[in-house]
C-alpha cells in the first residue's frame, strides 16, 4: 500500500514571504498522480496542484508551485508570496495509476502572518 | 450547482443511535468515495466505489455500511453510534484517473457529534 508523509505539522510565513511544505511518499508503482489540497477554515477540500509521475516538467498554477524528484519520491510544494488567504491546512495525496486508493498525508497547517 | 453534495452537514446524536448521511454527485464520475477526518486532522480512506461496485474497504468497522444506489449516489450508515465515531466524514468523487486533469472532488463535509 501506498503512504503519504509530511514531516512538518506546522509551519508559518510572513505575508509577500515563499514557504516550502515538504512531503514524501512510498510506493512500489510506477505510474501514478500526486496532489496538493488546501482546506481552509470553511472545511472545504480544495485542490492546488496536481502533477502526474511521467511528466518530468514540475507543475505551476500561479503562485503554487511543485519540486517533484520522482527517484527521491519527493513531491514538495512551494507557495510565493504568500497571502493571508493562503492560511489553511495542506494536504498532499497520492493515486496509483491502476486504482482508486487516493491517500493522504497527515497535513501542515500553514498560517500565513501579516 | 453543487458537483458533489452531503446532507447534512451538521449531525448530532446519541449513542446507539443508527444514522445515515447522504452523497450526490453532478459530475458524471465513476468512483466515489468517503473519507475519515479526525479531529488531529488526519484524512483516512474509508471505501471507494466504481461504478456502484465497492472496490476499497479499508479497516472499518462492520457498524459502517455504504450503499450505492447508482453510480451518482454514495450514501453512508452508521448503526450504534459510538462517542468515537464523531468526525467529519467527506464524500469525494473522481472521473477515471486515466482522463487528463483529473481531480478529486469533495463535499462539503458532515460533522457528526456523538453525545
Amino acid at each position: 500500500a501506498q503512504t503519504v508523509t509530511q514531516s512538518q505539522p506546522e509551519m508559518s510565513v510572513q505575508e509577500a514571504e515563499t514557504v516550502t511544505l515538504s512531503c514524501t511518499y512510498d510506493t512500489s508503482e510506477s505510474n501514478y498522480y500526486l496532489f496538493w489540497y488546501k482546506q481552509p477554515p470553511s472545511r472545504q477540500m480544495i485542490l492546488v496542484i496536481r502533477q502526474e509521475a511521467y511528466k518530468q516538467q514540475n507543475a505551476t498554477e500561479n503562485r503554487f508551485s511543485v519540486n517533484f524528484q520522482k527517484a527521491a519520491k519527493s513531491f514538495s510544494l512551494k507557495i510565493s508570496d504568500s497571502q493571508l488567504g493562503d492560511t489553511a491546512m495542506y494536504f498532499c495525496a497520492f493515486i496509483a495509476y491502476n486504482n482508486n486508493d487516493m491517500r493522504f498525508g497527515a497535513g501542515t497547517r500553514l498560517t500565513v502572518k501579516p | 450547482d453543487t458537483a458533489v453534495s452531503q446532507t447534512p452537514k451538521y449531525l448530532v446524536t446519541q449513542m446507539g443511535n443508527d444514522k445515515s448521511i447522504k452523497c450526490e454527485q453532478n459530475l458524471g464520475h465513476d468512483t466515489m468515495y468517503w473519507y475519515k477526518q479526525d479531529s488531529k486532522k488526519f484524512l483516512k480512506i474509508m471505501f471507494s466505489y466504481n461504478n456502484k461496485e465497492l472496490i476499497i474497504n479499508e479497516t472499518v468497522p462492520n457498524r459502517f455500511s455504504p450503499k450505492s444506489p447508482d453510480k451518482a449516489h454514495l450514501n453512508l450508515h452508521i448503526n450504534s453510534l459510538e462517542l468515537g465515531d464523531s468526525a467529519v466524514y467527506f464524500c469525494a468523487s473522481s472521473q477515471d484517473l486515466r482522463t487528463a486533469n483529473t481531480e478529486a472532488f469533495f463535499g462539503q463535509g458532515t460533522r457528526l457529534t456523538v453525545v
